[in-house]
C-alpha cells in the first residue's frame, strides 16, 4: 500500500540534544512538507520542498533543518537551537503538479516530541 | 497573502444533530479546497475535497460546496454520530510564482454526545 511513514512515533530529547524525525513516502511525489502542531492549535509549516535538493523555509524554520537526498525522504532535524520543540511533527506530501486534480496532501501519522 | 477562516470551537452536539462548521478563504487564482479530520494522537487524514468553483465534495455523509462568490466551504452533515467527534481542518492549496502551499484553518473540535 502507498503512503507516507513517520518514525518513531514518541521521541523524547533531552535539552541540548539535535534529534531527526523520518518521514518516508512511495507516493511518487514531488512536494513534501513539515508541520508542527501544538495543542490545541493549528498547523504550522516548519518547511516544505517542491523537489529533491531544494527546499524553502515555512513560517517557523528557525531551529529546524531538513535535507531531500531522495525523492522518498525528507528527515527533519530538531536542533539545540530550538527553544520550545516539545510539539506533536506532522510530514506530508502531495503531487505538486498541475492545479486542481490530485492536489491533496497525504499526512503521516506523526511524531510527538517532548523534551524531558 | 492566502489564508483560512474557520468558526471557533469546541462545538458540542447531541448525536443525530444536523452540523455546520463555517470555512472562509482568502486566495489569489483558483486553489482547490479540502477538508480534512484528526482524531486524536493521529495525522491527518482527508475528508472531502473541491477543485473548482461550484463542485461539491462529499464522503461519510458529510458534504462542502465550493462558493466562489461567496469564498467558503462549510462543512455539513445531516446526523452526527458520537464516532464523528475530531478535530477538522479547512485548507486551501494554491500555486503561484512563488511556489505551492497548503494553507490551514485553525481546526474545529467537535464532540458528540450520546
Amino acid at each position: 500500500d502507498g503512503g507516507i511513514t513517520q518514525s518513531p512515533k514518541y521521541l523524547f530529547r533531552k535539552e541540548g540534544q539535535n534529534v531527526t524525525l523520518s518521514c518516508e513516502q512511495n507516493l511518487n511525489h514531488d512536494a513534501m512538507y513539515w508541520y508542527r502542531q501544538d495543542p490545541g492549535q493549528g498547523l504550522r509549516l516548519i518547511y516544505y520542498s517542491q523537489i529533491v535538493n531544494d527546499f524553502q523555509k515555512g513560517d517557523i524554520a528557525e531551529g529546524y533543518s531538513v535535507s531531500r537526498e531522495k525523492k522518498e525522504s525528507f528527515p527533519l532535524t530538531v536542533t539545540s537551537a530550538q527553544k520550545n520543540p516539545t510539539a506533536f511533527y506532522l510530514c506530508a506530501s502531495n503531487s505538486g503538479t498541475g492545479r486542481g486534480m490530485n492536489t491533496e496532501a497525504f499526512f503521516g501519522q506523526g511524531t510527538r516530541l517532548t523534551v524531558v | 497573502g492566502n489564508s483560512v477562516t474557520q468558526m471557533e470551537g469546541p462545538v458540542t452536539l447531541s448525536e443525530e444533530a444536523f452540523l455546520t462548521i463555517n470555512c472562509t478563504y482568502t486566495a489569489t487564482g483558483y486553489p482547490s479546497l479540502f477538508w480534512y479530520v484528526q482524531y486524536p494522537g493521529e495525522g491527518l487524514q482527508l475528508l472531502l475535497k473541491a477543485t473548482k468553483a461550484d463542485d461539491k465534495g462529499s464522503n461519510k455523509g458529510f458534504e462542502a460546496t465550493y462558493r466562489k462568490e461567496t469564498t467558503s466551504f462549510h462543512l455539513e452533515k445531516g446526523s452526527v454520530q458520537v464516532s464523528d467527534s475530531a478535530v477538522y481542518f479547512c485548507a486551501l492549496f494554491s500555486r503561484d510564482n512563488y511556489g505551492q502551499n497548503f494553507v490551514f484553518g485553525p481546526g474545529t473540535r467537535l464532540s458528540v454526545l450520546p
